[in-house]
């Protein structure tokens, strides 16, 4: 099965810190790249699905980037507000195509 | 007016009893899936199905089994419950694989 790793596990930053994180996958059979942000309690919500090469995809204050050659994509988020805390995932489709692959995601505190 | 709705969001039964989760999607979507959240909050693929039809299972017990009735429903059997099945369930939908996932609210599964 389709590995996605992602770094950092986990992440304490201030308020009006900017940070990003790290998603890395296969590169080979690449169909596309999701991030997500899950909060506690609640269920995963999309942010992004990127599907090209150099792609950038940008939300207020998130943005991502995609590498499909190398097998990577970052997401950043500028100027961190304590709002901003939750767990962000990435996910790739597997090489047959038939499911949406997730990392462990990255864990996001930011405190005010 | 839940676009991704799952019950019962909470199940407490007991160890070699049967029990049964529901999914619906009012989205129109033509995939869904099933995932598995870990005692690590790791989102594992369980199954995805599209147009009705099973196109990934990925190493569960054939206790559990997943039921399409029609594209907009996809419910989880489970049968003699094991402690270890304990575990948030989450049923997603999307439209095609490689669209944006839209979550259920989770089931908290706790076997006794």
């Amino acid at each position: 099965i389709l590995n996605v790793e992602q770094s950092p596990q986990s992440l304490h930053v201030q308020e009006g810190d900017s940070t990003n994180f790290t998603c890395s996958f296969p590169s080979s059979n690449f169909y596309a790249l999701h991030w997500y942000r899950w909060e506690t309690a609640k269920s995963p919500e999309a942010l992004f699905v990127m599907t090209l090469n150099g792609d950038e995809k940008k939300k207020g204050r998130i943005s991502a980037t995609l590498n499909t050659k190398e097998g990577y994509s970052y997401l950043y988020i500028k100027g961190s507000q304590p709002e901003d805390s939750a767990t962000y995932l990435c996910a790739s489709l597997n090489q047959a195509g038939t499911a949406l692959i997730f990392g462990k995601g990255t864990t996001l505190s930011v405190s005010s | 007016d839940t676009a991704v709705s799952q019950t019962p969001k909470y199940l407490v039964t007991q160890m070699g009893n049967d029990k049964s989760i529901k999914c619906e999607q009012n989205l129109g979507h033509d995939t869904m899936y099933w995932y598995k959240q870990d005692s690590k909050k790791f989102l594992k693929i369980m199954f995805s199905y599209n147009n009705k039809e099973l196109i990934i299972n990925e190493t569960v017990p054939n206790r559990f089994s997943p039921k399409s009735p029609d594209k907009a429903h996809l419910n989880l059997h489970i049968n003699s419950l094991e402690l270890g099945d304990s575990a948030v369930y989450f049923c997603a939908s999307s439209q095609a694989l490689e669209g944006r996932v839209f979550f259920g609210s989770g089931t908290q599964l706790s076997v006794l």
